[in-house]
């Protein structure tokens, strides 16, 4: 049984550019939240996806968006990168949105920003 | 709003050595709490959970009790190994927030030397 999966593993962009990062949840799993996690930090949360739309949002602009498709996988699309978002972004997936429900996490994607 | 605070690290232990790491949280709700591990150049791995007051979670040797008096949710371990050195966050999920996002402390650095 595969668990989550994230791709790319590492990414360099240039500020101002944008970039896509995409994530398969585990089997079973239909809700998928996105983290961005900093250097030393613990990870933030910026959105979740459930039945294709972005149910929850965290205190990231505009310019961090999403897309969930039918088959529970995910994107998540940051435009007009700053240095600032150089970090670790995590996807993690659970069944429904209950609290108390665990989320597994995938390896991540480093990306970088020069 | 709610937050998690961890003790800072890194913490350093010998072999067999007892663990502490202290959480303490702050909830409008009844929330779920959760330790999740991260080695190094990986994601996150749920350790253990506790969904309400006094239930303890445990796994691979490691404990937490969830104190609602107290509002902690500390992490033992009896006789720590090498293997366990890693990055140990701890997280809650309140059923409040509609939804379950994650809530992480800032992640306390455990290295154990042989």
């Amino acid at each position: 049984d595969a668990g989550v999966t994230q791709s790319p593993t590492h990414l360099i962009k240039t500020r101002g550019q944008q970039v896509t990062l995409r994530c398969s949840p585990k089997s079973g799993h239909d809700t998928v939240s996105w983290y961005q996690q900093a250097l030393g930090q613990g990870p933030q949360f910026i959105f979740q996806y459930y039945e294709e739309e972005e149910r929850q949002r965290g205190n990231f602009p505009d310019r961090f968006s999403g897309h969930q498709f039918p088959n529970y996988s995910s994107e998540l699309n940051v435009n007009a990168l700053l240095l600032g978002d150089s970090a670790l972004y995590l996807c993690a997936s659970r069944v429904g949105r209950v609290s108390s429900y665990e989320q597994y996490f995938g390896p991540g994607t480093r990306l970088t920003v020069t | 709003g709610d937050s998690v605070t961890q003790m800072e690290g890194p913490v350093t232990l010998s072999e067999e050595a007892f663990l502490t790491i202290n959480c303490t949280y702050t909830a409008t709700g009844y929330p779920s709490l959760f330790w999740y591990v991260q080695y190094p150049g990986e994601g996150l791995q749920l350790l253990l959970k506790a969904t309400k007051a006094d239930d303890k979670g445990s796994n691979k040797g490691f404990e937490a009790t969830y104190r609602k008096e107290t509002t902690s949710f500390h992490l033992e371990k009896g006789s720590v190994q090498v293997s366990d050195s890693a990055v140990y966050f701890c997280a809650l999920s309140d059923s409040s927030n509609q939804g379950g996002k994650l809530i992480f402390g800032q992640g306390t650095e455990l290295s154990v030397k042989p």
